[in-house]
């Protein structure tokens, strides 16, 4: 069954709009969570590293006060595209992994975000 | 960003027929791991290799860790119309869970019954 959980699995909203996206761990304390963006045809791009109780590191690039990353506890961790437009459009995924383990990235199944 | 080289990119096959795709890098990776992802959906792993040399088998699956470290392929065996994907190869510099990955370009892969 699926290890990690993201919420919603799709968005539709209006330019403006401040859009939440959550990432839970469902079986295990995830002490690092990623987020990932991931545009039609291509690959998946990182976007940041979370870490539970510090600042995310954010690839270069990605704007930090756009892509608003929260890792409060050790099974959740959420993003926020602040005031989002219609480029912001993507599909984005989040995976989680324990840290010191040598336990592969586990995937959610992606928020589909679509800005009109 | 850094990137995987993998191919081929796009693959046409019929059902019952081998797949073999690839991957190389020009950095040493410690971990190989291949996914597949299917529309909509979010990656799902198939294989992890965690040693150089390593040839791991999931199902008709089997993928291999290179030896130079640089390297890693996966092979589909009597291919089913559920195959339908695309795969990503991906590496991390590390053993630790909570490493980044490094993703390949992916390959589609398209079957015909």
């Amino acid at each position: 069954g699926a290890v990690v959980s993201q919420h919603p699995s799709r968005v539709i909203c209006k330019s403006g709009t401040s859009v939440k996206i959550e990432c839970r761990s469902l079986d295990f304390q995830a002490t690092t969570m990623f987020w990932y963006r991931q545009f039609p045809k291509q690959s998946l791009m990182l976007m940041a590293t979370s870490n539970e109780g510090s600042k995310a590191t954010y690839e270069q690039g990605v704007e930090k006060d756009k892509f608003l990353i929260n890792h409060a506890s050790l099974t959740l961790s959420t993003l926020t595209v602040t005031s989002a437009h219609p480029e912001d459009s993507s599909f984005y995924i989040c995976s989680a992994g324990w840290g010191a383990s040598n336990q592969p990235q586990h995937f959610g199944d992606g928020t589909r975000l679509s800005i009109l | 960003g850094q990137q995987l080289n993998q191919s081929p990119q796009s693959m046409f096959i019929q059902e019952g027929e081998d797949v073999s795709m690839n991957c190389t890098s020009s950095s040493i990776f410690n971990t190989w791991l291949w996914y597949k992802q299917e529309p909509g959906e979010g990656p799902v792993l198939l294989i992890a290799l965690y040693k150089a040399g390593e040839l791991t088998s999931n199902g008709r699956l089997t993928a291999q860790f290179g030896i130079t470290r640089k390297d890693s392929f996966l092979n589909i065996s009597a291919s089913i119309p559920s195959d339908v994907g695309i795969y990503f190869c991906a590496g991390r510099d590390g053993v630790q869970g909570a490493q980044k990955l490094v993703f390949g370009q992916g390959t589609r892969l398209t079957i015909n019954p």
